[in-house]
């Protein structure tokens, strides 16, 4: 099984609004990650947690608060957004963070700020 | 610096082969893998190569040539559903993307 699941898949959300977008999975992955991907361009890393702590920040901005309450669990926080920050959010896993491990993405959470 | 590059756009008839390179130039290098993406879709994991050489999964098979930073992937006997996005992404401490190659398939 090498599922990622993300809630919800469509997401409309106006620029005061608050809203969390949820991953899970279940393979005993030790190292999620959050993507964040416009239309035809490849996926641009947004945080990396290893082991439920936070191991890398790709400098996103503080509207984006990631949250990883455990080992199966990876939430994404997002507060007075923009609307260049609509796209497609995608949420990944991997055995650990290690650069030789697969990805396993979820089918992502498709977001309009307006 | 870091650079990956593929073509942006490929296409192909249904029952023929089809070639998508990927070059890259890095200083670090911990394999490269290929991912596949439908449209609105999450991508899929394809191949990860890290020796040299060609792997074969199927219809799917991938090389790479690290001395020379380029690798491709073979996609035999096509069919209408590989119409998709394919990306390489190279691993150096994190995965480096390419922009992805649109393939087309015609009947």
């Amino acid at each position: 099984d090498t599922e990622v699941t993300q809630t919800p898949k469509h997401l409309v959300m106006g620029m005061t609004n608050k809203k969390s977008l949820k991953c899970e999975q279940h393979m005993g992955h030790r190292a999620m990650y959050w993507y964040k991907q416009k239309a035809k361009k490849p996926p641009e890393l947004m945080f990396v947690y290893s082991y439920e702590k936070l191991s890398i920040n790709e400098s996103v901005p503080s509207r984006f608060s990631p949250e990883c309450p455990n080992s199966s669990l990876l939430n994404l926080h997002l507060h007075a957004l923009q609307p260049e920050d609509s796209a497609l959010y995608l949420c990944a896993s991997s055995r650990t963070s290690g650069d030789q491990e697969t990805q396993y993405f979820g089918p992502g959470t498709r977001l309009l700020v307006l | 610096g870091q650079n990956i590059d593929q073509p942006t756009e490929m296409t192909a008839t249904e029952g023929a082969i089809v070639q998508i390179n990927c070059t890259y130039q890095t200083s670090g290098f911990n394999g490269l893998f290929w991912y596949q993406q439908h449209a609105g879709e999450a991508p899929t994991f394809l191949s990860y190569n890290v020796l040299d050489g060609l792997e074969e999964k199927g219809r799917f098979s991938s090389f790479l040539s690290r001395s020379k930073g380029y690798s491709y992937l073979l996609l035999k006997e096509l069919q209408m559903k590989d119409s998709a996005s394919y990306l390489c992404a190279y691993s150096n401490y994190q995965l480096i993307w390419g922009a992805g190659t649109k393939l087309i398939i015609k009947p």
